[in-house]
């Protein structure tokens, strides 16, 4: 597996508190992206980043924030949680072809809003 | 944007049989087409790719297919085995590596 790892690995938090998830790389990968995956939905994309401080907008981003300061760090902010953010988080990495387009995923994060 | 579809959404098939999971895509544009391996309670894997430029690809027991014109693609996995089953995701995307658009799932399970 690719050095991607993500932080917390399970989180339960109530509805109205603000919550942040951590992905680390240490690949010095460019991209990152993040996902939320629902059943019947497969991977939807919330945001995501090609370099320190560029981060852009994905198909589901509304009440969720991100900030990459520097290579190794994406983290993912719900400024106030809502239970239709339950779901399970992944974290993506990939270089653009520099050698393959694969996005290497990380090992997740299950958020439950209570 | 980009929408995807998948099916079936779930596939039963005997062990030693052929498994095909059939994708369309939306935008004329997208050119790269993954197909990720999701087993449970892990992070999906990439287990074969194909860009526009190409109809067929083959690694082992699986292959995909891509039609741009009637833009549809699918993956074919021949010989089925045990340890097959999982859930799989195709994707598309306009520039291959950056913004994935996936489909929903194929839970595939093969039974002994």
């Amino acid at each position: 597996d690719a050095g991607i790892t993500q932080s917390p690995r399970h989180k339960v938090t109530e509805t109205g508190t603000p919550v942040t998830l951590r992905c680390h790389q240490t690949e010095n990968h460019r991209y990152m992206y993040w996902y939320r995956q629902d059943p019947g939905h497969g991977l939807r994309l919330i945001h995501y980043s090609y370099g320190v401080k560029d981060t852009d907008k994905g198909e589901v981003s509304d009440g969720y924030s991100v900030s990459r300061s520097k290579t190794e760090d994406f983290l993912l902010t719900l400024e106030s949680a809502t239970s239709s953010q339950t779901s399970v988080y992944f974290c993506a990495i990939s270089d653009r072809g520099q050698p393959s387009y694969e996005q290497y995923f990380g090992p997740g994060t299950r958020l439950t809003v209570t | 944007g980009e929408n995807v579809e998948q099916h079936p959404s779930t596939l039963s098939v005997q062990e030693g049989d052929s498994a095909v999971i059939k994708c369309t895509y939306s935008d004329s544009a997208s050119n790269y087409f993954p197909w990720y391996k999701q087993e449970l309670g892990k992070r999906p894997q990439l287990i074969i790719d194909i860009r526009s430029n190409v109809g067929e690809k083959k690694d082992q027991r699986i292959a995909v297919t891509l039609n741009k014109t009637a833009k549809h693609f699918s993956l074919h996995i021949t010989e089925t085995q045990p340890e097959d089953s999982a859930v799989y995701f195709c994707a598309a995307s306009r520039d291959a590596g950056n913004m994935l658009t996936f489909g929903g799932g194929t839970r595939l399970m093969v039974k002994p």
